[in-house]
């Protein structure tokens, strides 16, 4: 139940492509769900985020689409570019209780140019 | 920007060694958390300390492993008796509370021989 599922595990996008990866959870009492991006050696890097009281939240070419009864949550870049080109891992978060990220398997997006 | 500083970026520990994980947080924030990937394989959480005291530690953090701040700045991860299987990134992030976004460090890589 404190797993976050995501898909696909990798995903190739043209240049100026849409590029979607999707998140789903089972525990009712996640209460953050952040994106984060990831380069090569490096660590992961916030993106955006969202609460579970709003439906879509954007940043530039970064959308959140988060579908409460579903349980599930995506993320949508715009226009993908090769310097997108990284992994990508949602993650789930329980305030209150505890203060730790559940995060996803993580995908691997590579946009062509 | 601030940033999580980690040091060093790659370790190399002989089996059974003891090794030392260094963080900078973020100056204002209040919240530290280290977390561990291994080679291909999602980010995992490990331990969260807040106010000089662990709030919460995974499955993983068994009693080889402990993390102090030891003075007003660093944040560190002690593995007492390092295993082959403690091969991984490690992760160290911060937080100014417990519900806010988490910033994550760019690691350290730390080899097991």
């Amino acid at each position: 139940q404190q797993q976050v599922k995501q898909s696909p595990q990798s995903l190739i996008v043209q240049k100026g492509g849409i590029s979607i990866i999707n998140c789903a959870y089972e525990n009712t009492a996640f209460d953050y769900f952040p994106w984060y991006q990831q380069f090569p050696g490096k660590g992961p890097a916030l993106l955006i985020a969202i609460r579970p009281d709003v439906s879509e939240k954007k940043e530039g070419r970064f959308t959140i689409s988060f579908n409460k009864s579903a349980k599930q949550f995506s993320l949508h870049i715009m226009d993908s570019q090769p310097g997108d080109s990284a992994t990508y891992f949602c993650a789930a978060y329980v305030g209150g209780a505890t203060n730790k990220l559940i995060f996803g398997t993580g995908t691997l997006l590579a946009v062509q140019p | 920007e601030p940033e999580v500083t980690q040091t060093p970026s790659h370790q190399v520990t002989q089996m059974g060694q003891e090794v030392i994980l260094r963080c900078v947080p973020i100056s204002n924030h209040l919240y530290f958390y280290w977390y561990r990937q291994i080679l291909g394989q999602k980010v995992e959480f490990l331990v969260s300390f807040y106010n000089n005291e662990i709030s919460e530690k995974s499955e993983i953090f068994d009693d080889q492993f402990s993390v102090e701040r030891p003075d007003g700045s660093n944040f560190t991860l002690k593995i007492r008796s390092t295993k082959l299987e403690d091969s991984a990134m490690y992760f160290c992030a911060s937080s100014t509370y417990a519900n806010q976004p988490q910033h994550f460090g760019d690691g350290t890589r730390l080899s097991i021989l």
